[in-house]
């Protein structure tokens, strides 16, 4: 158990629709991190928060957005899913900025779009 | 634009029999590279962070070792657990870090 929290595990929506995605990074962690994982492109970097600011930012679409409140946790709101979102989310912390590359993930939240 | 490529994609070995897996990167300046391993229905755990050409690191049967455009991760003698999905990444400047979409390895007994 990595101490990161993800829920829900299991989404299935429709094309057109929005969902949010929730992280509790692990206790004392300042930094978030969203990456997307599907089959045919491996783990796509989104974005990074350091303790409540945008730190890094990938290849994450507009129509993604994500935010790390103050009790550090983090959202990844999707909107206007289209079917080739369909993918698994992770989620992951570090202590700091992510220097030493020692990130640890959450399971994980597999979101099915239809 | 900053890669990262694997190979082989996968890979069969019997228990004991050592190997090596491949990871060649490009970024627009390196701030580590880092191997984790991904067991099926998990997410990644790290293993190892390598800085600078020349640098190793080991961890029981595992080895890491980096050069200038690539670096391998040596399994010596790797026994059916060793089986999972090894993933490589690199962070650059902009702390940007991309994974390769990584080597599948299974340990036959």
């Amino acid at each position: 158990d990595s101490g990161v929290t993800q829920t829900p595990k299991h989404l299935i929506t429709a094309t057109g629709q929005r969902v949010t995605l929730r992280c509790s990074p692990r206790s004392g962690d300042l930094s978030v991190y969203w990456y997307q994982q599907s089959l045919d492109q491996g783990l796509q970097f989104l974005i990074q928060y350091y303790n409540g600011e945008e730190r890094a930012k990938g290849n994450i679409l507009e129509r993604f957005s994500a935010q790390q409140f103050p009790d550090l946790h983090s959202e990844l709101n999707l909107s206007s899913l289209e079917l080739g979102d369909s993918a698994l989310y992770f989620c992951a912390s570090s202590v700091g900025t992510g220097l030493t590359g020692e990130l640890f993930f959450g399971e994980g939240s597999r979101l099915t779009v239809l | 634009e900053d890669q990262v490529t694997q190979s082989p994609e996968a890979l069969r070995l019997q228990e004991g029999e050592s190997s090596s897996l491949n990871c060649s990167y490009t970024v627009s300046g390196l701030r580590g590279l880092f191997w984790y391993r991904q067991d099926p229905g998990k997410g990644p755990e790290f293993l190892f962070t390598l800085y600078s050409a020349g640098e190793e690191k080991e961890k029981e049967r595992l080895k890491a070792t980096l050069t200038k455009k690539e670096s391998f991760l040596h399994i010596t003698a790797p026994k059916p657990e060793d089986s999972a999905t090894y993933l490589c990444a690199v962070r650059n400047t902009g702390n940007q870090f991309y994974f390769g979409t990584g080597t599948s390895l299974t340990v036959i007994p």
